[in-house]
């Protein structure tokens, strides 16, 4: 089966720097996604890494690691629009091209 | 393009009554989901849709049908509803980006209560 854990919550203040962790655990692995959701939103894709190491996209960055079965959403120079959830997700090998999400984190930015 | 529409936005049932819930997406893409989201939780698949003709279950599939109509058009039935589907549904399809990213393309939810 698959699982997925992150915290449930984040406080930070605006311009600094958070990191969301993800373990996971997975029968096939087919890479790492991240997700953001505003409160009474849909889901709205963010990253994705299949290899180990760092992706860039603006202000946030995700990290994995293969051979620890982690990963990280990085979130840099924070604004208050960034409160929201964040979750991981991993594609379900059994289910298609569907994903298994964790619970999620949510981000409260303070100014 | 319009993304993924889902109708209705809000609805309201009593137990033991059913409704339809309706999914579109105007982006060719071949698979679509459903999934239910409960408060403060992640989203968990109910069905999902590899292509047009087919489906299959996801991980909370009891009480609920679902019916690929088309390449387009993906819905969900609840076919005599209870206080535990009390929930907010998502639509979404999936495009195969660069690498295999997989990208999933959300609806904006319909918000359910059963009372």
């Amino acid at each position: 089966g698959q699982s997925l854990e992150q915290p449930s919550e984040v406080t930070a203040v605006e311009g600094a720097i958070v990191q969301i962790n993800c373990t996971y655990q997975t029968s096939g692995f087919y890479g790492l996604s991240w997700y953001q959701q505003h409160d009474g939103g849909a889901p709205t894709f963010l990253s994705y890494n299949a290899l180990d190491g760092l992706e860039e996209t603006g202000r946030f960055s995700s990290f994995l690691s293969r051979s620890d079965s982690y990963g990280y959403l990085l979130l840099q120079e924070l604004q208050m629009k960034d409160s929201a959830s964040y979750f991981c997700a991993v594609r379900d090998p059994s289910r298609g091209r569907a994903l298994t999400f964790g619970s999620g984190t949510r981000l409260q930015v303070q100014p | 393009n319009a993304g993924v529409t889902q109708t209705p936005k809000f609805q309201v049932l009593k137990t033991g009554q059913s409704m339809t819930l309706q999914c579109a997406q105007d982006m060719n893409h071949n698979s679509m989901y459903w999934y239910r989201q409960d408060p403060g939780m992640g989203l968990r698949l109910i069905y999902y849709s590899a292509s047009e003709g087919t489906t299959d279950k996801g991980e909370v599939p009891n009480g609920y049908n679902v019916s690929r109509l088309n390449k387009r058009e993906f819905s969900l039935r609840l076919e005599s509803a209870a206080p535990s589907q009390t929930s907010v549904y998502f639509c979404a399809s999936t495009s195969e980006g660069q690498g295999g990213s997989y990208e999933q393309y959300f609806g904006p939810g319909t918000r359910l209560t059963v009372t």
